[in-house]
Order: C-alpha cells, then sequence, then structure tokens
C-alpha cells in the first residue's frame, strides 16, 4: 500500500500568513493527489484535486503543486474561515490512503 | 442541491453486525463512484471502500477485507455498507463520498456514527 506523510502535523499561523502544507507519497502517484479540508464537527470538503485542480466555489488562495512523490498546498493568505484540518489523499491506486492531516490552528 | 444521508449508525456489541446505508439525491447517481470512509473519534480520514458507477469494481482497505461489503442499487439511488464481525476498532464515524473521477471524493455526507462496544 501507498503510504501518505504530511507535515507538519500542526502549525499555528496568523491571519494573512502565508501557509505551505507538504504532503508526501511512499512511490510515485504521478499527480493524482487531491486534498480535502475538515472543520470540527463537519464532513471532509474537497478543494484541489489531481494536485492542482480548484474545486469550483474554492478561493483562489488556495493552490496545489508538486508531482511523483511531493506535494504541497499552498494558502496565501490565511483567513479566519481557514484554520481547520487538511489532508491529502492518494488516487494512483487503491486502497486510497489519506495523509494524517495538517492542523492549522489560530497563532 | 448534491444531498448523501448516511444512516443505520448506532451502538453495537463487538463480534455482531450492522448495515450502513447511505441515500443520494440532485446528481446523476449512477455515473458516479462511491466511497465509504471513516474517521475514529479525534483521529484521521481512513479510506474504507469503493464501488465503481456500474457496480463492477469493488475495492476494500486491507483493515476490512473479508468482513465488509459494499454495495449499490441505482435504481434506487442508494449505496450500503455491511458490516461484519465488527472490532472495537471500527468504531468511527462513516462517510459516505462521491466522484465523477472514480479517486476523488467530490461530495461527501455528514456521517452516521458506528461505536462498537459491550
Amino acid at each position: 500500500d501507498i503510504q501518505m506523510t504530511q507535515s507538519p502535523s500542526s502549525l499555528s499561523a496568523s491571519v494573512g500568513d502565508r501557509v505551505t502544507i507538504t504532503c508526501r507519497s511512499s512511490q510515485s502517484i504521478s499527480s493524482f493527489l487531491n486534498w480535502y479540508q475538515q472543520t470540527p464537527g463537519k464532513a471532509p470538503k474537497l478543494l484541489i484535486s489531481t494536485t492542482s485542480t480548484l474545486q469550483s466555489g474554492v478561493p483562489s488562495r488556495f493552490s496545489g503543486s508538486g508531482s511523483a512523490t511531493t506535494f504541497t498546498l499552498i494558502i496565501s493568505s490565511l483567513q479566519p474561515e481557514d484554520f481547520a484540518t487538511y489532508y491529502c489523499q492518494q488516487g494512483y491506486s487503491t486502497p486510497f490512503g489519506f495523509g494524517q492531516g495538517t492542523r492549522l490552528e489560530i497563532k | 442541491q448534491v444531498q448523501l444521508v448516511e444512516s443505520g449508525g448506532g451502538m453495537v456489541q463487538p463480534g455482531r453486525s450492522l448495515r450502513l446505508s447511505c441515500a443520494g439525491a440532485g446528481f446523476s447517481f449512477s455515473s458516479y463512484a462511491l466511497h465509504w470512509v471513516r474517521q475514529a473519534p479525534g483521529k484521521g480520514l481512513q479510506w474504507v471502500a469503493l464501488m465503481s458507477n456500474d457496480g463492477s469494481q469493488t475495492s476494500y482497505a486491507n483493515s476490512v477485507r473479508g468482513r465488509f461489503t459494499i454495495a449499490r442499487d441505482n435504481s434506487k439511488n442508494t449505496l450500503s455498507l455491511e458490516m461484519h464481525r465488527l472490532r472495537s476498532e471500527d468504531t468511527a464515524m462513516y462517510y459516505c463520498a462521491s466522484g465523477r473521477i472514480v479517486p476523488v471524493l467530490e461530495y461527501w455526507g455528514q456521517g452516521t456514527l458506528v461505536t462498537v462496544s459491550s
């Protein structure tokens, strides 16, 4: 099975900050990498698919990049509603594993 | 408006069985792959199972293979998860999710909680 590892596991930042979250896979997954956002008590929400495709309605301050085994999610200017937990997920082969999550907290 | 509504969760004793359901509306149900994803209390997301749009392909996480069975009825826009020989480590919120592209979980339900405890 492909293992997904996110870093950092948690992060404190301020409104307006630029934030980068990294996701690494244990083997190449081409560009089959998705990002999700989850706020407490809510279901996850798809933000970005296939490394860099922003979903409809997702603000342009979110962006994704990477290939093969290393991927990044960037939030260019943090807004209050962005404080949440972020998960990467590989879609290259089943089982479609998730990273352990990155909890983004207000500094 | 896309809706996925899970039901069937509850408390069950170890070793027993439970059946979860997910009803879809507001999208072309038969064109979407469907997944179950779970989240243990305070933990991260774990992908559980997948069924392709036409039901021809299924896949399971190693931890549930042989105990859980995913199924769908496109005539009724429903997805199910039969869970047998339940263990305490199966305790989690169970979400159903759908996607036009198989590995992309585009839409999610609000989840149904399963608690396995004696």
